[in-house]
């Protein structure tokens, strides 16, 4: 069956260091997405992909990058990363509307 | 700007039915989204309403009315695993999703 990984599903880090969640789909969907979700939030975009060699900012991009160089994969990267950057985190896909999410990875910044 | 509201939390009673309403306000609208979330857990899609009127599936409906910005996700016969958050989200012009903070609902037996 289809699915989306993601790894680690629990991870904690100190202030500053630079840290790389692993998103892997084998819907074979052209879109893939990164949020956050936080108490009070709904669950916030951070980046988004719509197919190999694209990617685009989402509302709070800001610390964040990611990669597209397959159809499989889009890693989410916290250059520098900080406290509040605390929180789960989710990938998903899709390749019309509605979104597939992965299990989710729970980050923690001390 | 856009927005989603929904309430916090709701309760309500094992074989009872409940209604969970969402309003929006959005640049533009492609329909709307109904997702479950148990604790801990990714959400699941539940339903999706792009045209006016009740969309019935199983146990679970939703309402869409367009001109009043509103859905609702109505929930029969509850189970204790109904015990979750139900997410709203709305599509907006650019075919981006803006979500709700989603709605507790707990179940008693």
């Amino acid at each position: 069956d289809a699915e989306i990984t993601q790894s680690p599903r629990h991870k904690i880090t100190e202030t500053g260091r630079q840290v790389t969640l692993a998103c892997h789909q084998t819907w074979n969907h052209n879109n893939m997405f990164w949020y956050r979700q936080d108490l009070g939030h709904g669950l916030r975009l951070i980046h988004y992909s719509y197919g190999v060699q694209d990617t685009n900012k989402g509302e709070v991009s800001d610390g964040y990058s990611v990669s597209r160089s397959n159809t499989e994969d889009l890693p989410l990267t916290l250059e520098s990363a900080a406290s509040s950057q605390t929180s789960v985190y989710f990938c998903a896909s899709s390749e019309v509307m509605w979104r597939s999410f992965g299990p989710g990875t729970r980050l923690t910044v001390t | 700007g856009q927005n989603i509201d929904q309430p916090t939390e709701m309760t309500a009673t094992e074989g009872a039915i409940v209604q969970i309403n969402c309003t929006y306000q959005t640049s533009g609208f492609n329909g709307l989204f109904w997702y479950q979330q148990h604790a801990g857990e990714a959400p699941t899609f539940l339903s999706y309403n792009v045209l006016d009127g009740l969309e019935e599936k199983g146990r679970f409906s939703s309402f869409l009315s367009r001109s009043k910005g509103y859905s609702y996700l109505l929930l029969k016969e509850l189970q204790m695993k109904d015990s979750a958050s139900y997410l709203c989200a709305v599509t907006d012009s650019n075919y981006q999703l803006i979500w709700g903070a989603g709605t507790k609902l707990i179940i008693k037996p």
